[in-house]
């Protein structure tokens, strides 16, 4: 089993409709999680955070944590073109290491 | 100059050469770190650095070889690479690489590395 796992993509959305990205990863010990967005050829940028189970919402991102099943996601909401890039989760472990998925493509058509 | 920097953005190298790619930041960060993309594969870390010493080689060969001088420096030096190991090498920051204390990676601009 790999240690996070995420669908490659690409999930493609219309313009103005919610696009969900799942993680699920292995280490039970992880304790934080982190999603970045990376464009093509450019470098991952953090755009949320989560540390406890439960929804985190900032601005039309949320994050979804359960512990219990392993799963983190992240939901964008009113998507936009400008949104379109790779979403990179990363549980970070109890090292404090941050272990990438592979990242899911995602394409917000106009 | 704020962030994180890379260089050079990108590189051409032969077989027999040696060059180095170089990392600096300016977050006050105590950890650093050297990771490898290739195409359609996750991120790959290769080497964590904490308060200058090394505390990870991710069974990295011999022929990368990191150097860490002061908490906001850090290299990677080539020598004799082989054509798979192009890539887009990436260097990120930390406030330090233990628990919760690591509120996510700052990446650098990356180097694109071909080896030819």
């Amino acid at each position: 089993q790999k240690e996070v796992e995420q669908n490659s993509g690409p999930l493609s959305v219309p313009e103005g409709a919610i696009a969900s990205l799942n993680c699920t990863y292995s280490d039970r010990g992880s304790q934080s999680f982190f999603w970045y967005r990376q464009y093509s050829g450019k470098s991952p940028e953090l755009i949320m955070f989560i540390y406890s189970n439960g929804d985190k919402e900032d601005g039309r991102f949320t994050a979804q944590l359960n512990k219990a099943s392993q799963y983190v996601s992240l939901l964008i909401r009113d998507s936009q073109p400008s949104d379109s890039a790779t979403y990179l989760c990363a549980p970070g472990n109890q090292g404090g290491k941050l272990i990438f998925g592979q990242g899911t493509e995602l394409s917000v058509k106009p | 100059e704020t962030g994180v920097t890379q260089t050079p953005r990108h590189l051409v190298m032969g077989m027999t050469n040696k060059k180095s790619l170089k990392c600096e930041q300016h977050l006050g960060h105590n950890a650093m770190y050297w990771y490898k993309q290739s195409a359609k594969k996750p991120l790959e870390l290769m080497f964590v650095y904490n308060f200058k010493e090394q505390t990870e080689n991710n069974s990295v060969p011999s022929r990368f070889s990191p150097e860490c001088p002061n908490s906001s420096h850090l290299f990677l030096h080539l020598h004799t690479l082989q054509p798979e190991d192009s890539a887009l090498y990436l260097c990120a920051s930390s406030q330090d690489s233990y628990g919760l204390a690591n509120y996510g990676y700052t990446f650098g601009s990356g180097t694109r590395l071909t080896v030819v």
